[in-house]
């Protein structure tokens, strides 16, 4: 079965200007979840999605930060306008059952880097 | 909000040594994981811990969740140079609708052939 595929897999962008990340997660999985590392940092929560509704997204950074789930199978993190310090490495995960652990299966990232 | 405290930060080590890391955290956690991330991928689930005092073996690499319920280890025996990458804790409480991870800053592991 085809994994979690995110794209782009890097993003260079400018302050000030906007990026959208694409999350695509194991078919059938309800459940998906957008991460971020920053730089030498832990992995954070930013929001979490079951079908096309936002069941938790007390991580989201600020309302710079747009996370959408249309029709409940692919996402879109999208940040405008663009800082510094939203460079780091956004992740997505999805799993097939809520509090199902064992099937949490995490992308490969999408490195952002704003200078 | 919660955090994880994971040591060592970084190690080096000669390929056959053992390796131990742990995490420590400022609450009660009721399962612990412990996720691997190679260059250029996302982090890979290694060994789930359910139950306090559990210790979880998976190959060469052992895991402890504390009777504390506040830390966990991993272990990796006679290491071996693709064991190279990052080491996440990650902590989780289930029940309810929130099913976030809390993550430990890693430990970056080498392996010197």
């Amino acid at each position: 079965e085809a994994g979690v595929t995110q794209f782009p897999s890097h993003s260079v962008i400018e302050k000030g200007q906007t990026v959208t990340l694409r999350c695509d997660p194991i078919s059938g999985h309800d459940n998906l979840y957008w991460y971020r590392r920053v730089m030498g940092k832990e992995i954070k929560f930013l929001l979490h999605f079951v079908k096309e509704s936002k069941q938790d997204e007390s991580g989201m950074p600020n309302n710079r930060f747009l996370a959408e789930r249309t029709g409940g199978t692919y996402s879109t993190l999208k940040v405008q306008p663009a800082e510094l310090e939203d460079s780091g490495v956004y992740f997505c995960a999805s799993s097939s059952r809520t509090g199902a652990i064992y099937g949490y299966t995490f992308g490969s990232g999408t490195r952002l880097t704003v200078v | 909000g919660q955090q994880l405290n994971q040591s060592p930060q970084s190690m080096f080590i000669q390929e056959g040594e053992d390796v131990s890391m742990n995490c420590t955290s400022s609450s009660i956690f009721n399962t612990w994981l412990w996720y691997k991330q190679d260059p250029g991928e996302g982090p890979v689930l290694l060994i789930a811990l359910y139950k306090a005092g559990e210790l979880t073996s998976n190959g060469r690499l052992t895991a402890q969740f504390g009777i504390t319920r506040k830390d966990s280890f991993l272990n990796i025996s006679a290491s071996i140079p693709s064991d190279v990458g990052i080491y996440f804790c990650a902590g989780y409480n289930s029940g309810g609708s929130n099913y976030k991870l809390t993550f430990g800053k890693g430990t970056l592991l080498t392996v010197n052939p």
